[in-house]
């Protein structure tokens, strides 16, 4: 479970969908999050998926994960200038230990 | 609600001297986790303190030690800092159990800075 990997961009218009991916490895992962974090705080989260779920819907943030390809994605809806931020994928299998990816910065062009 | 709290906020340290930082779990939770997040990475995993023991330890050398007390609170201990070490120190709480363990609350960091 230490392989997360992201793109390392993201630049959007305000109003558009904004869809970050992430790409995971350990098959084993129980849980897997999206967490945000702006520049100099700490980390937010924003949400997470259980394993044995596809989808997961929450106001204005759509989480897919695809089990077989391994792959989690964070659909953003209405994105806003306050979006943006970095968002980093995380994964677990015991809750314990979480490995991250690397980020991905989102730019939300007015 | 108090949220996770962490100090010192900035700290500058030297080659080869020690440095403790502090973190307050958030109200009610019992278990907390320290990551380093160096400049443009994601963080990595140090290690989780549970019922005042390391329960879990990522792929840190032994100077990174800790310590969590009776009110659950915590401590992360780095001897001989090295260059390296510069880095964001999170530290996240969480609730032991079968779900709330996945739910990890992150504080807003300490800025170590090695000359």
């Amino acid at each position: 479970g230490e392989d997360v990997e992201q793109s390392l961009f993201l630049s959007v218009r305000e109003g558009d969908s904004s869809v970050i991916n992430c790409t995971y490895t350990d098959s084993s992962s129980t849980y897997l999050y999206w967490y945000k974090q702006e520049p100099g705080a700490g980390l937010q989260l924003l949400t997470y998926i259980f394993s044995n779920m596809d989808m997961k819907q929450d106001q204005r943030l759509t989480v897919l994960l695809n089990k077989k390809d391994k792959h989690l994605s964070l659909r953003i809806a209405d994105t806003q200038t306050g979006d943006s931020a970095i968002y980093f994928c995380a994964e677990s299998i015991t809750g314990n230990q979480f490995y991250f990816g690397t980020g991905t910065s989102l730019t939300v062009i007015p | 609600d108090a949220g996770v709290t962490q100090s010192p906020t900035h700290l500058i340290k030297t080659r080869g001297q020690q440095v403790t930082l502090r973190c307050s779990p958030k109200s009610g939770h019992d278990t907390v986790s320290w990551y380093q997040q160096a400049l443009g990475q994601g963080p990595q995993f140090i290690f989780q303190y549970y019922e005042e023991e390391e329960r879990q330890r990522g792929n840190f050398p032994d100077r990174f030690s800790g310590h969590q007390f009776p009110n659950y609170s915590s401590e992360l201990n780095v001897n001989a800092l090295l260059l390296g070490d510069s880095a964001l120190y999170l530290c996240a709480s969480s609730l032991a159990g079968i779900r709330q363990a996945y739910e990890q609350f992150f504080g807003p960091g300490t800025r170590l800075t090695v000359l």
